[in-house]
């Protein structure tokens, strides 16, 4: 079945710090997108980046960099030097190629703080 | 700004009472989905529409119904409203969302509160 599990629940960093969000994935599909989107306290999601099963490349936009495994079935976000415009709850999600629609399957979600 | 657009923003209500939630998707976006927030359940898929017509279910209660009109809006009905439906109800569109995965874009959603 699919599944998608963000571990950490909440993550308090100071400024400036790195910090890294997981997200580890369950699928028997070959074919699968992943997503990363951000809710802010206003409570928008906000779509930050989208993945191919096909496509293992990592990518970096701006303090943003995403590493992308296939082998250990994970999605990580890195954010570097923190500030604390990112405070959010960041979502991980999973859509299933097979599904034939788009619809994502979300993780829980990470709660994350910076403090300044 | 997603460009996807919800109304209204908050409602109350009360037990046993019925709502319309309203979407407009993107300018030239042709899936709408909706989404239901909760604290106990997380970000869970209800429903989709393509083109005006359903396209797949989730977790979607017999009391809750969608449709999707020629202009493409899309309005959420749920109606014998229960305090557990109080939730974060979100819309989202993308231009296809039907044989290939596109991206959704989420409007700011309807907080609904029932009492």
């Amino acid at each position: 079945a699919q599944k998608v599990t963000q571990a950490q629940t909440e993550i308090s960093v100071v400024e400036k710090e790195d910090v890294t969000l997981d997200c580890v994935y369950e699928t028997r599909d070959t074919t699968y997108y992943l997503f990363w989107y951000k809710q802010p306290p206003s409570g928008e999601l906000v779509f930050l980046i989208r993945r191919n099963s096909f496509d293992e490349q990592n990518e970096i936009s701006g303090r943003y960099s995403w590493n992308f495994q296939k082998s250990t079935s994970s999605f990580n976000f890195t954010i570097t030097a923190s500030q604390v415009v990112d405070s959010a709850v960041y979502f991980c999600a999973l859509s299933e190629g097979s599904s034939n629609t788009g619809k994502l399957i979300f993780g829980q979600g990470t709660t994350l703080q910076v403090k300044p | 700004d997603s460009g996807v657009t919800q109304t209204p923003k908050h409602l109350i209500t009360a037990t046993g009472q019925r709502v319309t939630l309203r979407c407009s998707p993107r300018s030239g976006d042709l899936s709408v989905y909706w989404y239901q927030q909760s604290l106990d359940q997380g970000l869970q898929f209800l429903i989709q529409y393509y083109n005006g017509e359903e396209r797949a279910k989730g977790n979607i209660l017999e009391r809750f119904s969608a449709q999707q009109f020629p202009d493409l809006h899309s309005e959420l009905n749920l109606s014998s409203l229960e305090l557990g439906d109080s939730a974060l109800y979100f819309c989202a569109s993308s231009v296809v969302g039907t044989g290939i995965t596109d991206t959704q874009y989420f409007g700011p959603g309807t907080r609904l509160t029932v009492l």
